[in-house]
Order: C-alpha cells, then structure tokens, then sequence
C-alpha cells in the first residue's frame, strides 16, 4: 500500500541555519503530496502542496519539489527562525474520485535555537 | 469561510469511563471527515473517515466508534476507554471530490488514568 517515509528528528539547528528535512514515498501512480506543519499543542496545518511531477509547492520560504524519478519531496528552508520550531509532516494522497484519504509519515520535529 | 472545532480541548478520564469527542464544521455542506490519533512521539493514525451523514468507516480495530448523527458533526466514542486510547484526538475534513487537502480542528487532548 501507499506509504511515506520521513527522516527521524529531532532536527536541531540555530537560527538562520539552512533546513532539509526528508520525504520518499511509495504510491501506485503521481499521488498529491502535502507538508503539514503541527506547532506545540495545535492541530496541523497545511504548509504546502504540489499535485504533479515537477511541480514546487512553496509558502512562509519553504519550499519542496515533486520529484518522480526519487520519489521524494524534500521540505528546505534557506534560513530557519525560531518560530519554526514544530513538528512537521509529510503526507500523500492517492488518486481516485470520491474520498481521498491522506498516509502521513511519522513526522519530524525541528528545533530551532537563538 | 469555513471552521472547525472540537470540544473538549483537554479531557482526563479514568479507566473504563465512556467518552465522547465532538467535532463541528462550519461553512461548508457535505464535507468528508476523520478522525485521527496521534500518540505522544508518533505519527497521525487515521481512526475513522465518513462521507456522508450515517456512513462510517473504520480504519483500525479499537474499542473506540464514531457516529456522524449531522451532516457537520462527527462524534469519536468509547463505552470504556483503555489507558492506551491516551493521545491527541484530531478531527479534519475535506472537500469532496477532487480537493483532497484536509483541515484540521485545534485537537483533544485525552489522558486515561
């Protein structure tokens, strides 16, 4: 079945440092993919999107790319605050009419020092 | 625009006590919903999801049930909770079909004793 796969945190850096957190998945054909961010003792929020190959989702200076041939989808940040400092996750949804169901990996969490 | 809520935000329950977990939309007809757990250091478990009023499907075998009474109310239960149904209840939905971002409601949080 569909899965997602995320790097283990927690992703310690210092602010202004560079992020990249990890995301590979395993689907039957060109799901959707999704970054949800959680802030401490918050439901999550929706981070970003991309719906096909090669497609870039970017908002608040995050960024990740749809690449089909790794099948992966990369969260980067070029500069971290520490307002950033949460549990995010990643997540695919599978093809289909009628309900979509959302696979979400196990999350990872960044925090980020002054 | 749309909202979603949950009540209680926290919830201490002993052992073998009932439960019950509302969840309400507002702004929107016909959404998808669901319900997920999120167990401390883990990932999100999906529990249920409907697509319509009285239409309920479950994910993983519990002793927790869910009931979509209205077409914007889900509602998570459990005749006895277990000390392992302590996590992070949250409920979501979506728009059907076609538009398969889920919103997420603020999160219960429950501790069984």
């Amino acid at each position: 079945g569909d899965s997602v796969t995320q790097m283990e945190g927690p992703v310690t850096l210092s602010e202004e440092a560079f992020l990249t957190i990890n995301c590979t998945y395993t689907a039957t054909g060109y799901p959707s993919l999704f970054w949800y961010v959680q802030y401490p003792g918050e439901g999550l929020q929706l981070l970003l999107k991309a719906t096909k190959a090669d497609d870039k989702g970017s908002n608040k200076g995050f960024e990740a790319t749809y690449r089909k041939e790794t099948t992966s989808f990369h969260l980067e940040k070029g500069s971290v605050q520490v307002s950033d400092s949460a549990v995010y996750f990643c997540a695919l949804s599978g093809l289909g009419t009628g309900f979509q169901k959302l696979v979400f990996g196990t999350g990872t969490r960044l925090l980020v020092s002054p | 625009s749309q909202t979603i809520h949950q009540w209680p935000a926290t919830l201490v329950q002993p052992v073998g006590s009932p439960l019950s977990l509302e969840c309400t939309v507002e702004g929107t007809s016909n959404p998808n919903l669901y319900w997920y757990r999120q167990a401390a250091g883990r990932g999100l478990q999906l529990l249920f999801y409907s697509v319509g009023i009285g239409q309920i499907s479950s994910e993983v075998p519990q002793n927790l049930s869910a009931s979509r009474p209205q077409d914007r109310q889900f509602i998570l239960s459990s005749k006895k909770l277990l000390l392992s149904d302590s996590g992070f209840y949250l409920c979501a939905w979506s728009v059907p079909p076609g538009n398969n971002e889920q919103f997420f409601g603020p999160g219960t949080r429950l501790t069984v004793l």
